[in-house]
């Protein structure tokens, strides 16, 4: 069955490190692939999503992921983070070609910024 | 920007009982999708609906059911609950099943079983 991987469960980082988050999905189709956020208490948000063209998207807040098709990876970049990002970050794909396009979530990774 | 809702937020059923869960897409989706969030779990696909017809089916138990409505608005009919039911249930929206589409959340309802 397809499925996707965050290898990171926690990550903690200071102000101002970088930050990478792993991704990994098998399926050897095409996917379309996104990464959501989602704050304390409040709903899933999309950082970021790559449907074709370049590899290397950029999102909202300074995010930006970079599709590696011959590795099935998808990782979430930012190269200062703030205390602000604490958050769950979950990595999706959806298959193509497809009926739907359901959403396989990834396990998540809670992300804590120490000021 | 109008987002999706869910209501209600917060539901407390005891073992048995039933629960509707309802999800107001954003205007001009006609796409909905349900969710299903155990503790510390990752969401995973239930059920989805395009243009008031079920889309795609998941792991969704017997004892749910759902229909999404003229207004596409949809409810998640859930009967018999067990302790396992007990979950943050997300609704999502998008427009169309082209296949670049994006999916919008809400903020979920939060269901425990006792």
């Amino acid at each position: 069955a397809q499925s996707v991987s965050q290898h990171n469960h926690h990550v903690i980082l200071s102000e101002a490190a970088s930050l990478e988050l792993g991704c990994n999905y098998s399926y050897g189709g095409t996917v379309n692939l996104f990464w959501y956020v989602q704050y304390p208490g409040q709903h899933l948000q999309l950082l970021l999503k790559y449907f074709s063209g370049d590899p290397l998207v950029k999102g909202i807040k300074g995010f930006e992921a970079e599709f590696i098709k011959s590795k099935f990876s998808f990782n979430l970049r930012k190269p200062s983070v703030q205390w602000s990002d604490t958050a769950e970050y979950f990595c999706a794909v959806s298959l193509l070609p497809s009926g739907t396009y359901k959403y396989i979530f990834g396990t998540g990774t809670r992300l804590k910024v120490l000021a | 920007a109008a987002g999706v809702i869910q209501s209600p937020r917060h539901l407390i059923k005891e073992k048995r009982e039933t629960a509707t869960l309802k999800c107001y897409p954003i205007p001009r989706h006609d796409t909905v999708y349900w969710y299903q969030q155990g503790p510390g779990q990752d969401p995973q696909f239930l059920i989805s609906f395009y243009e008031k017809m079920q889309s795609d089916k998941g792991s969704i138990p017997d004892r749910f059911s759902a229909q999404q409505f003229s207004d596409y608005h949809s409810e998640l009919n859930m009967s018999s609950l067990e302790l396992g039911d007990s979950a943050l249930y997300f609704c999502a929206s998008s427009f169309g099943t082209s296949g670049t589409d994006t999916q919008y959340f809400g903020p979920g309802t939060r269901l425990t079983v006792l």
